[in-house]
């Protein structure tokens, strides 16, 4: 079975700066993927980012990147230039890869992000 | 294209009642979920489905039931509702988790807050 940590129940940055979301993860396949997945108050979930195991780069999308180290099975969000709408609770989660069914999300536990004006 | 669509978005049950949680999607997605998010918890996967006439549980199955006749819509049946049913309940949608598709993002629906007194 797999299973996600998100170690971190709150955090909070100062507008403009930069702030890292921690994320491990347990798993024995090889070939999986990781998402980053945003929360804001009207509770929809909003995929941020996406990572593919096999894929050695590390993806990015405009002010989110990640730092995936998979030998550590550390997944980390980076949010540079925070934003008052970046406000939200975060959330980490594993997708394993299969041709047949038993497809699925495992989530962590989230991490509330604050941002201070 | 809606997305994925979730009714009711509030409902109060009796202990004992029961109630069908609709979800539809207009994606042509293969893949739907059912998710609890109980309070400063991650999310639970209730059951999911692979394809219409497809169905398997999740890690917290009890007290509840799927179908899949089509591929659009997913209901989640709640029999006997309980006061540990209590949670806000997550329907999703996506294409594929096949290693190398493009499209593994899930699509989430706004949630269902429901309470059990």
């Amino acid at each position: 079975a797999q299973t996600v940590t998100q170690s971190q129940p709150e955090m909070s940055v100062q507008e403009a700066e930069t702030v890292t979301l921690s994320c491990t993860y347990d798993t024995s396949e090889s070939d999986y993927y990781l998402f980053w997945y945003k929360q804001p108050p009207s509770r929809q979930m909003i995929l941020v980012i996406r990572q593919e195991a096999y894929k050695q780069q590390n993806a990015t999308e405009n002010r989110f990147s990640v730092n995936f180290q998979k030998a550590a099975k550390s997944f980390s969000l980076k949010i540079s230039d925070s934003q008052l709408g970046d406000a939200a609770m975060y959330f980490c989660a594993f997708g394993i890869i299969s041709n047949f069914g038993n497809e699925k999300l495992t989530f962590g536990t989230g991490t509330r992000l604050t941002i201070i004006p | 294209n809606a997305g994925v669509t979730q009714t009711p978005k509030f409902r109060i049950l009796k202990i004992g009642q029961s109630m069908t949680l609709q979800c539809a999607q207009d994606m042509n997605h293969n893949y739907m979920y059912w998710y609890r998010q109980d309070p400063g918890m991650g999310l639970k996967l209730i059951y999911y489905s692979v394809g219409a006439g497809i169905t398997d549980k999740g890690e917290v199955p009890n007290g509840y039931n799927v179908s899949r006749s089509t591929t659009e819509d997913f209901p989640l049946r709640l029999e006997l509702a309980a006061p540990s049913q209590t949670s806000v309940y997550f329907c999703a949608s996506s294409y594929s988790m096949v290693l190398g598709a493009a499209n593994t993002e899930a699509f989430f629906g706004q949630g269902t807050r429901l309470t059990v007194v």
